[in-house]
């Protein structure tokens, strides 16, 4: 069964560093999200992409925020300068127009030290 | 704007017991909804959802939800618990119709089960 693949699975940081987090969605999805969540916390939305652009933001995606489909099949999140309180885990997920739900990966747990 | 409310940010039954997780809702539009399971340190996994067709929804592992339009509400329920059920579970709305699923999360319920 296809399914959405993030990479790493863990990554540690250093506070000050950029991080790339990858995704890649199920083949045929046309619609893209990140979501955040800080440990013991909800899950939020950052972010939504269709036809290489940004449909979505949330308050959270500021300027460190950035992402980015750079091929046919990636989708990543770029974090420019990682704070501390960056540190959660990140879902990646995806769709196609005829699902009725958006498809989750395992999620990127990031460390910012 | 949508919104989920979960009551109860832990709740604990004994194995063998029926399990009632709540979720009120608000929405401006006709809304799907999700509930979700996590198990520590994993991702999220779907559980059931509502797309507006059948009210009552059955989904995996023995849970099912009930659309409640009048009260706002997409409680979860399954009727005996195990022990494999212990998780936090979130419910989520998105807006029903075209195909971007931004999903709003409710905080979560951490269940535990009692031997």
């Amino acid at each position: 069964e296809p399914e959405v693949t993030q990479t790493p699975s863990h990554q540690v940081t250093q506070m000050g560093q950029e991080v790339i987090l990858r995704c890649v969605p199920i083949s045929n999805h046309l619609y893209f999200y990140w979501y955040r969540q800080i440990l013991g916390q909800k899950v939020e939305f950052l972010v939504s992409f269709y036809n290489n652009e940004i449909s979505e933001k949330s308050e959270i995606f500021d300027d460190q925020f950035s992402v980015e489909r750079p091929d046919g099949s990636n989708f990543t999140l770029k974090i420019r300068s990682t704070k501390l309180e960056d540190s959660a885990m990140y879902f990646c997920a995806s769709n196609n127009p005829r699902d009725t739900e958006a498809f989750f990966g395992q999620g990127t747990r990031l460390t910012v030290v | 704007a949508q919104s989920v409310t979960q009551l109860g940010s832990h709740v604990s039954v004994s194995e063998g017991a029926l399990v009632l997780l709540r979720c009120n809702y608000s929405s401006s539009v006709p809304p799907y909804l999700f509930w979700y399971v996590q198990y520590p340190n994993q991702g999220l996994q779907l559980l059931l959802k509502y797309t507006s067709a059948a009210t009552l929804v059955k989904g995996i592992n023995g849970f099912e939800a009930e659309f409640k339009k009048s009260e706002t509400s997409f409680h979860l329920t399954k009727p005996s618990a195990h022990m494999s059920d212990a998780a936090e579970y979130f419910c989520a709305v998105s807006r029903s119709g075209g195909s971007n699923y931004k999903l709003t999360f409710g905080k979560g319920t951490l269940l535990t089960v009692n031997p």
